[in-house]
């Protein structure tokens, strides 16, 4: 899979927005950008992807930069529950097996909310 | 949305015995689940691939003796690890994809944090 990069970290207010980048100077004509997030002690939880178009849904939006080697991912109102580890993660489209292939965890970026 | 169950959520075992963990999709058939492992402060790491009625798939510098896996039915893997040190001890996650899904969503376990003494 192609590499990302985040922020290790970024902080922000409850109920303003947060935008959270990603760099993926690499990718691929073929890859999905994904956004993961692990909120404290728990397991991953899926949030949003994309492939070229911006996305939304009733988590976060997903806008996509033209030549796609960046995207950012959107919380249009933060709580105090969006403090997590959020990973972004570049998924090929021609992946064999229908989801063969486990994901490949980067550091990610760690939000942290202040009330 | 579809749910993975991993169970137990938290055990404590003793240096030199085995330890089975169980992850479960309760409402969807997945041919392939994945085993996680994560230290603390650390990101998640990729174990074994574990596929329904056939062997694992080990990522590089996994024992595969030491961490066996078994997914009997296409709603259930188990992962054992046997003669646990207390280097083993780690928080290990489960997750699944949808059977014949492209591209889709994962879902993840809730997580089982070992810990051997």
């Amino acid at each position: 899979d192609a590499k990302t990069t985040q922020p290790n970290s970024m902080e922000s207010n409850e109920e303003e927005p947060v935008h959270l980048p990603c760099n993926h100077s690499t990718i691929s004509g073929t890859d999905y950008i994904h956004w993961y997030r692990q909120l404290p002690s728990q397991g991953p939880e899926y949030v949003i992807h994309g492939l070229t178009s911006n996305v939304n849904n009733r988590m976060a939006s997903l806008a996509i930069a033209e030549d796609r080697k960046s995207s950012t991912l959107i919380l249009h109102r933060a709580t105090l529950r969006d403090a997590a580890v959020y990973y972004c993660i570049l998924r090929d489209r021609g992946e064999s097996g229908g989801g063969a292939d486990g994901l490949t965890f980067g550091k990610g970026t760690h939000l942290i909310i202040q009330p | 949305g579809a749910v993975v169950s991993q169970h137990p959520s938290r055990v404590i075992c003793k240096s030199g015995t085995s330890v089975k963990i169980e992850c479960r999709s309760l409402d969807f058939q997945a041919t392939t689940m994945f085993w996680y492992r994560q230290f603390p402060k650390q990101s998640l790491m990729l174990m074994a691939t574990s596929n329904e009625g056939s062997k694992a798939t080990y990522e590089q510098g996994v024992e595969k003796d030491k961490f066996l896996i078994n997914h009997a039915s296409l709603t259930l893997s188990t992962l054992t690890v046997t003669s646990a040190h207390p280097e083993d001890s780690s928080f290990y996650i489960c997750s699944a994809r949808r059977q014949g899904a492209r591209n889709t969503e994962a879902f993840f376990g809730q997580g089982t944090r070992l810990t051997v003494v």
